[in-house]
């Protein structure tokens, strides 16, 4: 069974730094991996995603990378703001459990709480 | 840029009533899928949907769950009785096609059952 795991649980840190989240899963059987941003009682936004096949991903100051072979992927956070504050969580899609048709669906990391102070 | 929407943001209700939370898929995604975070845990998949048909479902989507597209727009999950234990934030979710593809979710209602 598919495991995700994020790395810190929780972070701190000044406006202006750069920072990495780490995400791991158990199995590489992976379709794709997507970065979630989720603010307090509110929906989740999707940030990156990356294909089994593809390194990296990067939109503005968010850059993700996928290590499949090792079931590791990062997202890096360039020059963080108050702003960047937020959940963020990681997701894998992964065949069906059972076999036969699967329409892919994502299992989830806890999530990392981001909190940038000015 | 469309989005997926859900109504309502917030519902109560009571042990044992029925339940039947709304969402509105982007226009042209054919896959629909519904997950849940109970507070502080993980996001949860139940279900997918794919031309009028369950495509996969968890464990925790038991008989008291059903989901429907009941028109071109709508897609719902149905809990029949409710349980404490079924107190989430409900997360509908879309794609315009199958595996490769980004899910877009809603922002979520929040079903809190007393």
């Amino acid at each position: 069974k598919q495991e995700v795991t994020q790395i810190p649980a929780a972070l701190s840190v000044p406006e202006g730094e750069n920072l990495v989240l780490n995400c791991s899963f158990t199995d590489s059987a992976i379709y794709n991996l997507q970065w979630f941003r989720q603010d307090p009682g509110k929906g989740l936004t999707s940030l990156l995603l990356i294909q089994s096949s593809q390194r990296e991903q990067t939109s503005g100051r968010l850059n993700a990378s996928l290590d499949k072979s090792s079931g590791r992927s990062t997202l890096y956070i360039a020059a963080s703001q108050p702003g960047d504050s937020a959940t963020y969580l990681c997701a894998v899609r992964v065949p069906s459990n059972a076999g036969g048709t699967s329409y892919g669906k994502l299992t989830f990391g806890q999530g990392t709480i981001l909190t940038v102070h000015p | 840029e469309p989005e997926v929407t859900q109504t309502p943001s917030h519902q109560v209700t009571q042990m044992g009533q029925e339940v039947i939370l709304r969402c509105v898929p982007i226009s042209n995604h054919l896959y629909f899928y519904w997950y849940r975070q109970i507070l502080g845990q993980k996001v949860e998949f139940l279900v997918s949907f794919y031309n009028n048909e369950i495509s996969e479902k968890s464990e925790i989507f038991d008989d008291q769950f059903s989901v429907e597209r009941p028109d071109g727009s709508n897609f719902t999950l149905k809990i029949r009785s409710t349980k404490l234990e079924d107190s989430a934030m409900y997360f509908c979710a879309s794609s315009v096609g199958t595996l490769s593809y980004e899910q877009y979710f809603g922002p979520g209602t929040r079903l809190t059952v007393t």
